[in-house]
């Protein structure tokens, strides 16, 4: 099956700083990628869509300016969390979907961000 | 936009019992429903999915069921092992990059 990774699998910054998310799609292409917060024993809160080559599309709520969104090709897409607080800490998990044209999506298995 | 209802929330079953998890959708031009396991800690995995020209589909003790008519879709799971504890996701979508809406999960809890 298709592998998707998240880099880093856990991060632990100060207040303040900015935390770089990668998501890569190691064995197909993905002209879509998603990003998606979740939160403890909750279910998964689409953040935003990324396309290659493009701005992201931020979901209503979502900073765009505090989560920003890189997608410079079909297998790498960024997200950076901008002067973080204690308040984004949080799961984060990003999705790929293969640009030959099924619709499964393809999870990374996560980044734990915790700000102190 | 599409609105995906999931219950129950929380399910607890004996191993060897079914477990049903039920999903309703709102938009009726979704036709892709797939079904995401998530372990504590770890990535959602695709167990199976459904498109809306078939009405069942079955993969060993897995099976999931979609009613159009209705909106609703559901996933049952027979002779449940304590390995198969952890919450489930149904999702609605159009299909191609069409983003999909998960419902809210349910956590399953086997006890041996």
């Amino acid at each position: 099956g298709a592998v998707v990774s998240q880099h880093p699998s856990r991060v632990i910054c100060k207040s303040g700083t900015s935390v770089k998310i990668e998501c890569r799609s190691l064995d197909f292409q993905a002209t879509t990628m998603f990003w998606y917060r979740q939160f403890p024993k909750k279910s998964l809160m689409l953040m935003a869509t990324s396309n290659e080559g493009s701005k992201a599309t931020y979901e209503q709520g979502v900073e765009k300016d505090k989560f920003l969104i890189n997608h410079a090709s079909l297998t790498l897409s960024t997200l950076t969390v901008t002067s973080a607080h204690p308040e984004d800490s949080s799961f984060y998990i990003c999705s790929a979907v293969r640009t030959s044209g099924r619709d499964e999506q393809f999870f990374g298995p996560g980044t734990r961000l915790t700000v102190l | 936009g599409e609105n995906v209802e999931q219950h129950p929330s929380t399910l607890s079953v004996q191993e060897g019992d079914s477990a049903v998890i039920k999903c309703t959708y709102s938009d009726s031009a979704s036709n892709y429903f797939p079904w995401y396991k998530q372990e504590l800690g770890k990535r959602p995995q695709l167990i199976i999915d459904i498109r809306s020209n078939v009405g069942e589909k079955k993969d060993q003790r897995i099976a999931v069921t979609l009613n159009k008519t209705a909106k609703h879709f559901s996933l049952h799971i027979t002779e449940t092992q304590p390995e198969d504890s952890a919450v489930y996701f149904c999702a609605a979508s159009m299909g191609g990059s069409y983003i999909p809406t998960f419902g809210r999960g349910t956590s399953l809890i086997v006890h041996p």
